[in-house]
């Protein structure tokens, strides 16, 4: 069964206009941490924002933020003010396991950003 | 520093051809990660290593095998690529720390076809 699951293969948003990303994930540890990643078109990856399961308040950076539904189990991605360099695909991504001492990450499929002038 | 790099950045073999890329960090990090990066499908893991030494399966891993000689290189070994392995392949590394996030830092991929 998929870990990750990002529904939305593509987005347009205008720039400016804030754009929700969704994930929602599997797990039956209590113990996990969710990520999201930006991979713009020059193809690297670029850390964005981390949730961890026991964390009391939603995970802000910036003008991402992080929309953390734990009962839901999703973890929806926030940008708000777009810019046009935000223009990227997005993976939000899973590690299991406090106790784990792999640090696996299972990522989703992907969202493709586009933000429009 | 230079993070993660990763040799070569383009690569096109022929069926049955063998090459291996190669990755190095000079973070210091104990854990390093190859994934495969196919269209729809996000990243997959191939093999990992938690130090020197030592390596593991990952979700993918048939056709593939890995070495970590050193710290800091991780090599990715084809020994008979196959039109299945076309993809954009990513090294990664993070520390040895069990407290999150513990984010993983990225190389910047090697797009790989097999005619």
């Amino acid at each position: 069964a998929q870990k990750i699951t990002q529904t939305q293969p593509g987005m347009f948003v205008q720039e400016k206009e804030a754009v929700t990303l969704d994930c929602t994930y599997d797990t039956s540890d209590p113990s996990y941490g969710l990520f999201w990643y930006k991979q713009p078109s020059s193809g690297e990856m670029i850390f964005l924002i981390y949730q961890g399961s026991y964390d009391q308040q939603n995970a802000t950076e910036g003008r991402y933020s992080l929309n953390f539904q734990k009962a839901r189990k999703s973890a929806n991605l926030v940008i708000s003010a777009s810019q046009l360099g935000d223009s990227a695909m997005y993976f939000c991504a899973m590690r299991e396991g406090l106790k784990s001492n792999d640090y696996k990450l299972s990522f989703g499929a992907g969202t493709t950003v586009t933000v429009r002038a | 520093n230079a993070g993660v790099t990763q040799t070569p950045k383009f690569r096109v073999l022929k069926t049955g051809q063998s090459m291996t890329l190669l990755c190095a960090q000079d973070m210091n990090h104990e854990y390093m990660y190859w994934y495969r990066q196919d269209p729809g499908m996000g990243l997959r893991l191939i093999h990992y290593s938690v130090g020197e030494g030592t390596t593991a399966k990952g979700e993918v891993p048939d056709g593939y095998n890995v070495s970590r000689l050193k710290k800091q290189n991780f090599l990715l070994g084809l020994e008979s690529a196959a039109p299945s392995q076309t993809s954009v392949y990513f090294c990664a590394s993070s520390i040895h720390d069990r407290v999150f996030p513990n984010e993983q830092f990225f190389g910047p991929g090697t797009r790989l076809t097999v005619l």
